[in-house]
């Protein structure tokens, strides 16, 4: 597509549920990340797919916390069991290998956990 | 580890008035430096970015400067419109370009008419 598509834009859940987040990157694009954002924080990094290379999954702040990638399509986040302290913006940005410099960022899913 | 600290917000301008937008950063050897634009409703967007000490980034009538000796990238435009009202980070990264991203806070701006 023309952009990076996340879905869905809004949710809502109980605490203690498991959520999944939905990234579509750029076709063609080879690299795609998982920040968020919490209230009054900056982005935070948590996993970066490249190709067929393992993930970096350095910034996942728990094993509560997981993301997968087919190929060099959709991505999901996985959230398990969530709480309250998850809430945030989550972002997801793809580029280009060999391509521009910056990434091209979705309008992220804000999840609220109550 | 590596940080980004941007001045405190939000910021509030008439039209044509003068912007800066400070950032700062901790980091250890020389990285990259970006700023990074959301305006209402849409992504993040590369604003402008600078690669090296005293490269000067510059995009839409907005400059930063890379300054090695005060570690800084703050962001200027010399008379600001309402369409810039919108959410600025700054970021630096370390390697090539699939290198993550480390990211400030950010800061709203808005301008009135």
């Amino acid at each position: 597509g023309a952009g990076v598509s996340q879905s869905p834009s809004n949710k809502v859940t109980e605490k203690g549920k498991d959520v999944e987040l939905r990234c579509d990157p750029i076709s063609g694009h080879t690299a795609l990340y998982w920040y968020r954002q919490r209230l009054g924080q900056g982005l935070e990094f948590l996993i970066y797919f490249q190709g067929n290379s393992a993930p970096d999954k350095s910034g996942l702040p728990s094993d509560r916390f997981s993301a997968e990638r087919t190929g060099e399509s959709v991505s999901t986040l996985t959230i398990q069991r969530t709480q309250q302290e998850d809430s945030a913006v989550y972002l997801c940005a793809s580029r280009s290998t060999g391509g521009p410099d910056g990434y091209t960022f979705g309008s992220g899913t804000r999840l609220t956990v109550v | 580890g590596n940080s980004v600290t941007q001045m405190e917000g939000p910021v509030t301008l008439s039209e044509e008035a003068f912007l800066t937008i400070n950032c700062t950063y901790t980091a250890t050897g020389y990285p990259s430096l970006f700023w990074y634009v959301q305006y209402p409703g849409e992504g993040l967007q590369l604003l402008l970015k600078a690669t090296k000490a005293d490269d000067k980034g510059s995009n839409k009538g907005f400059e930063a400067t890379y300054r090695k000796e005060t570690t800084s990238f703050h962001l200027e435009k010399g008379s600001v419109q309402v369409s810039d009202s919108a959410v600025y980070f700054c970021a630096l990264r370390f390697g090539g370009a699939n290198s993550k991203l480390t990211f400030g806070k950010g800061i709203t701006l808005s301008v009135r008419p």
